[in-house]
């Protein structure tokens, strides 16, 4: 069955720097998404992307984020100067309409900043 | 204001103890509510979307159940490895475009064998 993959599985980045998490959504789908969860807590929307721009961001996405589909496979997001609470879990995920079909989620990337 | 609420917060069951988890919602003109199960470490995996009253969807040992404002998570004779935190979540209600969703915090189950 296909499926969302996210690399790396844990980052581990001093707090100023950079990180860029990738993912590579089910191959036909053509909406992806970045949900992040702080630990022990609820799993929150960051961004919507589809056809190479985003849809629909929270107002946890702000200037520091961005993302990307820099080619036909992959999905990045981008922290530009990471802060001790981007520490959390950020998950990828996939669908191929906005509502008629579930969102795929991968198993996540663990950002620790330091 | 929370959109989703989900109860209880924790549940402890012995095995083939049958219950229910309930998700309320407050966002109207819902454009479906799905569940999911998040094992600890992994992402959320898709089990059911829900979009009108009265719908009803089964997989194995769970069903769900939707009606105007909550939705219910039955589950039959469980086992242990149907041990996990249940997650809800509806379109966020910006509407438009590819919508997020908003997700409850989830009700952690335990089968005890």
């Amino acid at each position: 069955e296909p499926e969302v993959t996210q690399t790396p599985s844990h980052q581990v980045t001093q707090m100023g720097q950079e990180v860029i998490l990738r993912c590579v959504p089910i191959s036909n789908h053509l909406y992806f998404y970045w949900y992040r969860q702080i630990l022990g807590q609820k799993v929150e929307f960051l961004v919507s992307f589809y056809n190479n721009e985003i849809s629909e961001k929270s107002e946890i996405f702000d200037d520091q984020f961005s993302v990307e589909r820099p080619d036909g496979s992959n999905f990045t997001l981008k922290i530009r100067s990471t802060k001790l609470e981007d520490s959390a879990m950020y998950f990828c995920a996939s669908s191929d309409s906005t509502t008629s079909q579930p969102q795929h989620f991968g198993d996540g990337t663990r950002l620790s900043i330091l | 204001e929370d959109q989703v609420t989900q109860s209880p917060e924790a549940l402890r069951l012995q095995e083939g103890e049958s219950s229910s988890l309930n998700c309320s919602y407050t966002v109207s003109g819902l454009r479906g509510l799905f569940w999911y199960r998040q094992d600890p470490g992994k992402g959320p995996e898709f089990l059911f979307t829900l979009y009108s009253a009265g719908e009803e969807k089964e997989k194995e040992r769970l069903k769900a159940t939707l009606t105007k404002k909550e939705s219910f998570l039955h589950i039959t004779a469980p086992k242990p490895e149907d041990s996990a935190t249940y997650l809800c979540a509806v379109h966020n209600p910006s509407g438009g475009g590819a919508d997020g969703l908003t997700f409850g915090k989830g009700t952690h189950l335990i089968i005890q064998p």
